[in-house]
């Protein structure tokens, strides 16, 4: 079946510092979803990304699918300590479902 | 609006016993997915009803587990009997009609306990 892996699993940065995670599917994606989940709350859908080699900003977030459909990054220039939370894709194949990544933990040291 | 309104919030049990976890999804939405989180499984999709019909429900992990959804604006998900490794939260997400892999809107989820 397919699967989405995510890296890194752990990220702790300082304050200002960058902060990129990664999402690689083991099949085609016909597109991905970016969530985030703050500490004790629930996902909330953060951008979904279609086309092949589409990049999207959401302020300080850019967010990347890659050209084979197949990667996806989410980047975070200059972190506040608000953007502490887990950081999930979520991919779709051919079926409706999506399958998420195993998330990325960002740590905003103030 | 409301938006996916997830009942009890917590859920202390003892094993052996009955579970029923309830979801409300957001009117209008007619896709519902309930899923479960742990640490070392992270978020994973247990079944999901389109138009209050199951289409896939190869995420529940057993016979115990049970759902249904008798109508647009409510479904429930039954372990019967509980057992201490179902401890999770539980998720449910609902998502608007429209092209497929619409965006899903989680509710505060159930932390599910089991003794």
């Amino acid at each position: 079946g397919q699967q989405v892996m995510q890296i890194p699993q752990y990220q702790h940065v300082q304050e200002g510092e960058d902060f990129t995670t990664y999402c690689n599917s083991s099949t085609t994606l016909s597109n991905i979803q970016w969530y985030k989940q703050r500490p004790g709350g629930h996902p909330v859908f953060l951008i979904q990304l279609v086309k092949s080699g589409e990049v999207k900003k959401q302020k300080r977030l850019t967010f990347q699918f890659g050209e084979a459909k197949k990667n996806s990054s989410l980047h975070i220039t200059a972190t506040q300590t608000t953007d502490v939370g887990t950081y999930f894709c979520a991919g779709s194949g051919s079926a409706r479902q999506l399958t998420f990544g195993s998330g990325t933990q960002l740590t905003v040291l103030p | 609006d409301a938006g996916v309104i997830q009942s009890p919030r917590h859920e202390v049990t003892e094993m052996g016993q009955e579970v029923t976890l309830r979801c409300k999804p957001i009117s209008g939405h007619n896709s519902l997915f309930w899923y479960r989180q742990t640490m070392m499984r992270g978020l994973e999709l247990l079944i999901y009803f389109n138009n209050n019909v199951p289409i896939d429900d190869s995420g529940m992990p057993e016979d115990r587990f049970s759902a249904k959804m008798p109508n647009a604006s409510f479904s429930t998900l039954k372990i019967q009997p509980s057992e201490p490794r179902d401890s999770a939260v539980y998720f449910c997400a609902s998502s608007p009609p429209g092209a497929f892999n619409q965006k899903l809107f989680f509710g505060s989820g159930t932390q599910l306990s089991v003794l």
